[in-house]
């Protein structure tokens, strides 16, 4: 069963835009972390959050989570037509488990 | 360079065959781990290693098999046993003990079809 699940599953967005997405996961964790795949590629990792952490930033992507609502969100600030890609959230526990993906179109 | 290398990057399977993907990595990470992708979905975790010569399975082992003789490498076989083969496949590595706290680092994955 997969720990987290993004929301939306697709968007659709002008550059310069903003983008949110949100994850939602199950159980405890010990820390939460997003990945960007370009299409038919791996995985690239973008940021990572602490459970004892609320917000972070990194160049336009700024993450919060909430443990209380076991839920996170990643915005992508002043987004460009190279930002299209899916993104997950991945949970840390003992393993690594991902969720479905938010898939993101970035139009010029 | 340090990374993380899957091969082949393209891999045909006839019905019946077993076969093996690989991954290693120079990155001197304990642990290890293959992900299942079907197009447009999440990643699956199938197995994973935390240290050499021991690993546990993940969500969906049912018709793959591993070993973990080396730190470095860590193939991944999909046998006759698994009905659907055809997927993406991703393997991963981090570091075990500071897991909590830092990431994985991804192969480009080997995409496996059935013919």
């Amino acid at each position: 069963s997969q720990q987290g699940e993004e929301d939306p599953q697709a968007l659709s967005i002008q550059e310069g835009e903003n983008a949110t997405m949100n994850c939602s996961y199950k159980t405890s964790i010990n820390n939460l972390q997003w990945y960007r795949q370009n299409s038919g590629r791996g995985l690239v990792h973008l940021i990572l959050i602490r459970s004892n952490e609320r917000e972070k930033h990194s160049g336009r992507l700024r993450v919060t989570l909430d443990t209380s609502k076991k839920s996170s969100s990643l915005l992508i600030t002043a987004s460009r037509a190279a930002d299209t890609a899916s993104y997950f959230c991945a949970t840390a526990g003992n393993m690594l488990t991902f969720g479905g993906g938010t898939r993101l179109m970035v139009k010029p | 360079d340090g990374g993380i290398t899957q091969s082949p990057k393209y891999l045909f399977r006839k019905e019946g065959q077993n076969v093996t993907l690989s991954c290693e990595q120079n990155l001197n990470h304990d642990a290890m781990y293959w992900y299942r992708q079907d197009p447009g979905q999440g990643l699956r975790l199938i197995y994973y290693s935390q240290i050499v010569n021991d690993f546990q399975k993940g969500d969906i082992a049912e018709g793959y098999s591993v070993s973990r003789e080396k730190k470095e490498s860590f193939p991944l076989t999909v046998t006759s046993a698994q009905k659907n083969p055809t997927a993406f496949y991703l393997c991963a590595s981090s570091t075990w003990t500071a897991l909590m706290n830092t990431e994985a680092f991804f192969g480009q994955g080997t995409r496996l079809t059935v013919v």
